[in-house]
């Protein structure tokens, strides 16, 4: 199974601060890695996909990078609504496998 | 507008079974793969089962493969999650959530989860 690791595994910021998460993966996986938002008690959503392609809807303030192993998300003005956990996940082969998660918390 | 349903979660002791269904809308279910995903309390999530647009391809994580059977029905919208032999680390919430890509592949690369259900949670427990 290809292992999908994220650091950190929470952070604390500020509203405005640009944070960074870096998702690694166990070995190549092309550009087949998706983001997801989870809020406590919801169900994940669908931020980002195929590396940097935004969903729709989803603000222009997440924006993602990488390929092959290394990605990150990026957000470039941290809103309060995006205090959350965090979730990659590859779909270059089965199992599909996601990161363990990054916490975003308020400082 | 899409919307997946799920419901069937609930407490069971070791060893018993559950079904758990999704009830999809707002697009052509037989269209699309559905997965179901899962979350222990506390901790992060975990693709369990898939299947194809049509019914007869499935994929399922090692952890569940033999005691849990995902199947569809799509003249009446719905996936199914059959587990048998229930383990304490069955529990949890479980998520159906729709593929991306259309087709008759459980699983295809590139394959994203755009749209999810509220989730069921599923307890097991002596």
């Amino acid at each position: 199974d290809i292992q999908m690791t994220q650091s950190p595994s929470s952070l604390s910021a500020s509203v405005g601060d640009r944070v960074t998460i870096t998702c690694r993966a166990s070995r190549t996986i092309s550009t087949y890695l998706s983001w997801y938002q989870q809020k406590p008690g919801k169900a994940p959503k669908l931020l980002i996909h195929s590396v940097s392609s935004l969903q729709s809807g989803a603000p222009a303030r997440f924006s993602g990078s990488g390929s092959g192993t290394d990605f990150t998300l990026t957000i470039s003005s941290l809103q309060p609504e995006d205090f959350a956990t965090y979730y990659c996940q590859q779909s270059y082969t089965l199992p599909w496998t996601f990161g363990q998660g990054t916490k975003v918390e308020i400082k | 507008e899409v919307q997946l349903v799920e419901s069937g979660g609930g407490l069971v002791q070791p060893g018993e079974s559950l079904r758990l269904s999704c009830v999809a809308s707002g697009f052509t279910l037989s269209n699309y793969a559905l997965s179901w995903v899962r979350q222990a309390p506390g901790m992060g999530l975990e693709w369990v089962s898939a299947i194809g647009g049509s019914g007869d391809r499935t994929s399922n994580a090692d952890s569940v493969r033999g005691r849990f059977i995902i199947s569809r029905d799509n003249s009446k919208n719905t996936v199914y999650l059959q587990m048998n032999s229930l383990r304490a680390e069955d529990t949890a919430v479980y998520y159906c959530a729709k593929a991306s890509q259309g087709g008759t592949y459980a699983a295809t690369r590139g394959d994203y989860f755009d749209y999810w259900g509220q989730g069921t949670p599923v307890t097991v427990s002596s």
